[in-house]
């Protein structure tokens, strides 16, 4: 079963505009993480949040965690070609036992 | 630093044959998954190890497939008899103590399993 929903599916945008998309959970956490995964790289960590953090940045990442609505939003500002991929929230619960990814959000920069 | 390798890259079988795949994590990473992507899904966790021990299996189908990391460092996956459903991406990724289980992760990139 999945736990982390994404939204959008897919987005489709103009190079440099920036790029939002969701990821909500049903259960508490222990942390979010996003993951972005291309043919030429495969799947690379981004970012992680714990659950008592509210907003982390990295580079042109910005990540915001709302854990009383159990949602998460990953922003990439000026959006580059480079930046097209599928994007994935993984939760790992309370206990840190578990991982559970997203379906994820397939991102389009346009030229 | 190497990253972690994975062979073979592709696998095309017919149902009801064996598989196996191999996974080298990158050095000195005590903590190796292996994980399974359908087309279009994230990830799927089948198994974790912490060393030589499997911590967690819950996910993984006892029934056709095997893990097996017997000295805490590269590890297999076996599928016997491998069935039309199976066909997917198979990733293995590592994390270190360090960073503790569940935390930054790198990936291999992949075994794709083709089942006809």
């Amino acid at each position: 079963s999945q736990q982390g929903e994404e939204d959008p599916q897919a987005l489709s945008i103009q190079e440099g505009e920036n790029a939002t998309m969701n990821c909500s959970y049903k259960t508490s956490i222990n942390n979010l993480q996003w993951y972005r995964q291309n043919s030429g790289r495969g799947l690379v960590h981004l970012i992680l949040i714990r659950s008592n953090e509210r907003e982390k940045h990295s580079g042109r990442l910005r990540v915001t965690l709302d854990t009383s609505k159990k949602s998460s939003s990953l922003l990439i500002t000026a959006s580059r070609a480079a930046d097209t991929a599928s994007y994935f929230c993984a939760t790992v619960g309370s206990s840190a036992s578990k991982i559970i990814f997203g379906s994820g959000t397939r991102l389009s920069i346009r030229p | 630093e190497a990253g972690v390798v994975q062979s073979p890259r592709y696998k095309i079988i017919e149902k009801k044959q064996p598989v196996a795949f191999w996974c080298n994590p990158i050095s000195g990473h005590n903590t190796l998954y292996w994980y399974r992507q359908n087309l279009g899904q994230g990830p799927e966790l089948l198994i974790r190890y912490e060393n030589e021990e499997a911590v967690d299996d819950s996910q993984l189908p006892k029934d056709r497939f095997s893990a097996e990391r017997l000295k805490g460092v590269d590890s297999t996956l076996k599928i016997q008899p491998a069935e039309l459903g199976d066909s997917a991406v198979y990733l293995c990724a590592s994390s270190s103590r360090d960073r503790g289980s569940y935390n930054e992760q790198f990936f291999g990139p992949g075994t794709r399993l083709t089942v006809l």
